[in-house]
């Protein structure tokens, strides 16, 4: 079955620094996709970045960016020049290509200050 | 994208009550599923809703437990039966479709359900 790890309950990051967020997957399969979803308090669910595991290239969202590490099963998300509305829960979840299921990480708490 | 909502957006109610949440698309949709994410957890998928069929239920989720209608392309109801504190989370819809190599999928606002 595929796991989806988020080791870092909590980050914290000073506004305008960088802070990267870690998750690491266990799949089986050679074709899939990940992706980071960003939840605020109000609760909505919102695609941030997102990622599919044939493309060599990391995925690039404006100040968002992930280090995809297949080997490694690593998908490490970037946040560039942190903005007091970045703090918000983020979740890095999983699916495969024959499946529509998402299964998502435990999530971490991101922490922007002034 | 589309624009998701859902009713009620949180509501308390009684041990042994029911509740039905709806979730509704501005746009046809080809999947629309309905999520579970208990208080400071992650989620959890409870079913994908099948247009004009039964839904299918993920391990440890139950028909009669959350039953689950989607009778058109746009709407899909969840209701949660005989309620027990366990049952205290946020119900998410969400929606996709198939857009080439891969599917996007969109969440509804929630709906925060506490149950006494």
């Amino acid at each position: 079955a595929q796991t989806v790890t988020q080791s870092q309950p909590e980050m914290s990051v000073q506004e305008a620094e960088t802070v990267t967020l870690s998750c690491t997957y266990d799949t089986s399969e050679s074709d899939y996709y990940l992706f980071w979803y960003k939840q605020p308090p109000s609760r909505q669910m919102i695609l941030v970045i997102r990622q599919e595991a044939y493309k060599q290239q990391n995925a690039t969202e404006n100040r968002f960016s992930v280090n995809f590490q297949k080997a490694a099963k690593s998908f490490s998300l970037k946040i560039s020049d942190s903005q007091l509305g970045d703090a918000a829960m983020y979740f890095c979840a999983y699916r495969n290509d024959n499946t529509d299921k998402l299964i998502f990480g435990t999530g971490t708490r991101l922490q922007v200050f002034p | 994208s589309a624009v998701i909502s859902q009713k009620p957006s949180r509501d308390i109610c009684q041990r042994g009550t029911s509740l039905t949440i709806q979730c509704q698309v501005d746009s046809q949709v080809t999947m629309m599923f309905w999520y579970r994410q208990q208080p400071g957890q992650s989620l959890t998928l409870i079913a994908t809703a099948n247009q004009g069929s039964e839904a299918t239920y993920e391990s440890g989720f139950v028909i009669d437990k959350f039953p689950i209608s989607r009778p058109n392309l746009t709407f899909s109801t969840l209701t949660v039966s005989n309620m027990s504190p366990e049952d205290s989370s946020i119900y998410l819809c969400s929606v996709g479709w198939r857009a080439g190599s891969y599917n996007e999928q969109f969440f509804g606002p929630g709906t925060r359900l506490t149950v006494l």
